[in-house]
Parts: C-alpha cells; structure tokens; sequence
C-alpha cells in the first residue's frame, strides 16, 4: 500500500512570512494529493489539491507544487495570518476512483503575531 | 451546504461495553469512511464504504466493524471497547465520481476507561 511521510510535525512562522510543509509518498502510482486544514473542534476541510499530470498549482496566498521523479509533494503558504494557525494534512490516492486516501501525520502551524 | 454529521462530540464508555458511532451525510455520497486520529499518527482508515451494504477494510480494522444499511448512514461498532481505542473518531463522505474530496464530519471524541 501507500506510505505517506510529512515534516514537519510542528512549525511557528512569524505573521507574513511564508511557511512550507512537505510531503513524501513511496508508490509511484499515486495520482491525487490533496492537503487539508483541521481548525480547533473541527473535522479536516480541503484547501487544495494537486494531480498527477500537474507540476505546481496556486489559490491565491497558498499554492502545492509536485515532484514526481522525487515522489514528494509541498505546501506553500505566504503572507501568513493568523487564522493560517492549525493542523495541515499531506494525503495520497493510489487507486483513482475508489477515492481513499492515505494521510501523513500533520503539521501544526503556529502563527506567531 | 455539504454537511456530516456524527451523532455525538465526547463519549464516554466503560471496557468491554459495546460502542456505537454514527454518521450521516446529506450529499447522497456514494463513499463514506471512518477514520481514528491520534497525536502523532494522523489520520488513519478503519473502515470506508463504497456503497450501501458494500465495505472494505482499511489499515486498522481489528476491534471494529460497520454497518451501512442505508445511503446516507455508517456506523462504527466497537464490539467490546478497549481503553487502546480511546480516540478521536473521523468520519467522511466523497461522491464516488472521482473527484475525490472527502468531506468531514467534527469527530467523536471516545474515551474508554
């Protein structure tokens, strides 16, 4: 099956600078990953995704970017704010269209005012 | 608004008790899935499924199982609770037609004592 690594476990960024999270997979077949947002008292939520066929995708201040060769995926967060302060999640799909997911193991981000 | 449910927030239990967690969605998802979350482990599958009455195991399936009669519910059995199973407990729904999101309910919080 599909291992997913993420580091780091924890990270405190000053506000407005830019946070990075990385993510490792191990099989090659993956073709969707995903990142997710878990807030306080929440489930986690989606806030951007990236596939196989695509190197590098924004959404304003947060952008994914894909090495394949390298099987590892990354988070970029800029000008961060304090509601960017949660825990991120790195996932995998290896099967397209049974939809599971194999999740790395968070990061909590601190945003420090 | 997509929304699911999960039919309590904290949960108490004593060892050996029999322990069931619900969720419902009102998307008229195809897939649901519940997971366990734990400092440190991230998000792991104990179950999903991909249609009603239909499941598959995921990672971490001894000590559960589940039940799917209807389209809209999955529920989480602990046979018989075990103080290991003190957790945070996940569920999700995803359409089934590849476009992969998971959507979240806000968990259940079991402690077995």
């Amino acid at each position: 099956g599909e291992n997913v690594e993420q580091h780091p476990s924890t990270l405190s960024v000053q506000e407005g600078d830019s946070a990075v999270i990385k993510c490792t997979y191990s099989d090659s077949a993956s073709n969707y990953f995903p990142w997710y947002k878990q807030e306080l008292g929440k489930g986690p939520q989606l806030i951007i995704d990236i596939r196989s066929n695509v190197g590098e995708k924004k959404d304003q201040r947060i952008a994914v970017t894909l090495n394949k060769t390298a099987k590892h995926f990354s988070l970029h967060i800029t000008e961060t704010q304090p509601e960017d302060s949660a825990v991120y999640f790195c996932a995998a799909n290896l099967y397209f269209g049974n939809e599971k997911l194999t999740f790395g193991t968070g990061t909590r981000l601190t945003i420090i005012p | 608004d997509v929304k699911v449910t999960q039919s309590s927030r904290y949960l108490v239990k004593r060892t050996g008790e029999k322990v069931f967690l619900e969720c419902v969605q009102d998307m008229d998802h195809e897939n649901m899935f519940w997971y366990r979350q734990d400092p440190g482990l991230g998000l792991r599958l104990i179950y999903f499924s991909y249609d009603v009455k239909m499941k598959e195991k995921g990672d971490i399936p001894e000590g559960y199982s589940v039940s799917r009669e209807k389209k809209e519910r999955f529920s989480l059995i602990l046979e018989s609770a075990s103080t290991n199973q003190t957790s945070m407990y996940l569920c999700a729904s995803s359409a089934g037609t590849g476009t992969n999101e998971q959507y979240f309910g806000p968990g259940t919080r079991l402690t077995v004592t």
